[in-house]
């Protein structure tokens, strides 16, 4: 079984930039989520995408935008970065059978490290 | 709106003696529990969760949680500590298991030899 991968492992970038960032998903799973952690923090729900659909939305502002693939990969792009958005990225992949599923449980990847200069 | 506080933000415990570390969460319906654990620099690492049922609950590593009700409490627990449990320990809830988690701000545990 392979786990939940992301790429790149440390990205540093300078206000104003966009960046992406890659997440794929455990085998046989269908859905991905990403959170945001800040230093010293627990992690904060950003989106989560089900079947290339947005599936929910955290209280985040329009230039954090995703994309999930027919392959459930997932992108995270952040535009007009600011000083705040230094954070571990996470990825989380799970399996929702349907909208209404309850049994399946989100399992993270290592995390994308952005720093923003 | 669902919330998840984490009293206890750094434990000390020496290797050997037992660990506890306090969740209490705050959501209209029964909720779904977890505990996740993240070590320098990593991922999380789900160790346990909590849907329906025995409201006790194994997990990995030899921890197991609780699930009180009427004390919107998931605690977490284990009888002997290892010092490899040293890691940043966070309890989460969601309405589902696909859901969105709601984190608490994570407890903080050093092991002492």
């Amino acid at each position: 079984e392979t786990g939940v991968t992301q790429s790149p492992t440390h990205l540093i970038k300078t206000r104003g930039q966009q960046v992406t960032l890659r997440c794929s998903s455990q085998s046989g799973h269908n859905t991905v989520s990403w959170y945001q952690q800040a230093l010293g923090q627990g992690p904060q729900f950003i989106f989560q995408y089900y079947r290339e659909e947005e599936n929910g939305r955290g209280n985040f502002p329009p230039r954090f935008s995703g994309l999930q693939f027919p392959n459930y990969s997932s992108e995270l792009n952040v535009n007009a970065l600011e000083l705040d958005d230094s954070a571990l990225y996470l990825c989380a992949s799970s399996s929702l059978a349907g909208l209404w599923s309850d049994q399946e449980t989100q399992y993270f990847g290592p995390g994308t490290r952005l720093l923003v200069l | 709106a669902q919330s998840v506080t984490q009293p206890d933000i750094h434990i000390t415990v020496s290797e050997g003696a037992s660990l506890e570390l306090r969740c209490n969460y705050s959501y209209g319906a029964t909720p779904y529990l977890f505990w996740y654990v993240q070590s320098p620099g990593q991922g999380l690492q789900l160790l346990l969760k909590y849907f329906s049922g025995d409201t006790l609950v194994q997990g990995i590593k030899g921890f197991e949680a609780e699930f009180k009700r009427s004390q919107s409490s998931f605690n977490l627990r284990k009888p002997s500590v290892h010092w490899s449990d040293a890691a940043e320990y966070f309890c989460a809830v969601s309405k589902a298991a696909g859901n969105k988690l709601t984190f608490g701000g994570g407890t903080r545990v050093l092991v002492k030899p």
